[in-house]
């Protein structure tokens, strides 16, 4: 079946240190992917995706690259601020060959990120 | 409103009571989802409709019971509820199709405490 493993947490940084959380996954066919960040008290947000292999997805500073042969989709951030404090979540849609998914997401179990002033 | 909207955004309720949530999404998407988020636990996919009819049930005690009207209306109706059900519930929608890269977009939850 699908499967995501994200690195386990919580993660502590220095506001503008260079951020990684690793992300490897398990899917046959052709999986779309997926971060999504969970700030306190909130649902959660679309942080980014890419839907084929070698597709960057980047957005507010975060980039994510779709890596087929190895299977991962780490999540960089050059420098990271107080207010990225959150869980970040990476997960998966598996579609089959025909472009059709199974409209299921599989998540990561997420990581804590902690940044301080 | 826009996105996905979800109230009560909390609710304390007693073993005997019968409760429903409620989610509600403005995105013109054609298919729902029920989460259940807990501390310590991956999210756990509990529910999926497609076009209103069901389409997944991942092994849900029969007292939690999801109702979906119209494609823009969700509802988890609760009754006889356990401590250990205490969570946050999320509500999420997503168009699904051929080219659709299927993300789904989240409510912000009903903080559920069963007492």
């Amino acid at each position: 079946g699908n499967s995501v493993t994200q690195m386990e947490g919580p993660v502590t940084l220095s506001e503008e240190a260079f951020l990684t959380i690793n992300c490897t996954y398990t899917a046959t066919g052709y999986p779309s992917l997926f971060w999504y960040v969970q700030y306190p008290g909130e649902g959660l947000q679309l942080l980014l995706k890419a839907t084929k292999a070698d597709d960057k997805g980047s957005n507010k500073g975060f980039e994510a690259t779709y890596r087929k042969e190895t299977t991962s989709f780490h999540l960089e951030k050059g420098s990271v601020q107080v207010s990225d404090s959150a869980v970040y979540f990476c997960a998966l849609v598996r579609r089959n060959a025909g472009g059709t998914s199974y409209g299921k997401l599989t998540f990561g179990q997420g990581t804590i990120l902690t940044v301080h002033p | 409103e826009t996105g996905v909207t979800q109230t009560p955004r909390h609710l304390v309720m007693g073993m005997t009571n019968k409760k429903s949530l409620k989610c509600e999404q403005h995105l013109g998407h054609n298919a729902m989802y029920w989460y259940k988020q807990s501390a310590k636990k991956p999210l756990e996919l509990m529910f999926v409709y497609n076009f209103k009819e069901q389409t997944e049930n991942n092994s849900v005690p029969s007292r939690f019971s999801p109702e979906c009207p119209n494609s823009s209306h969700l509802f988890l109706h609760l009754h006889t509820l356990q401590p250990e059900d205490s969570a946050l519930y999320l509500c999420a929608s997503s168009q699904d199709g051929l080219d659709s890269s299927y993300e789904q977009y989240f409510g912000p939850g009903t903080r559920l405490t069963v007492t």
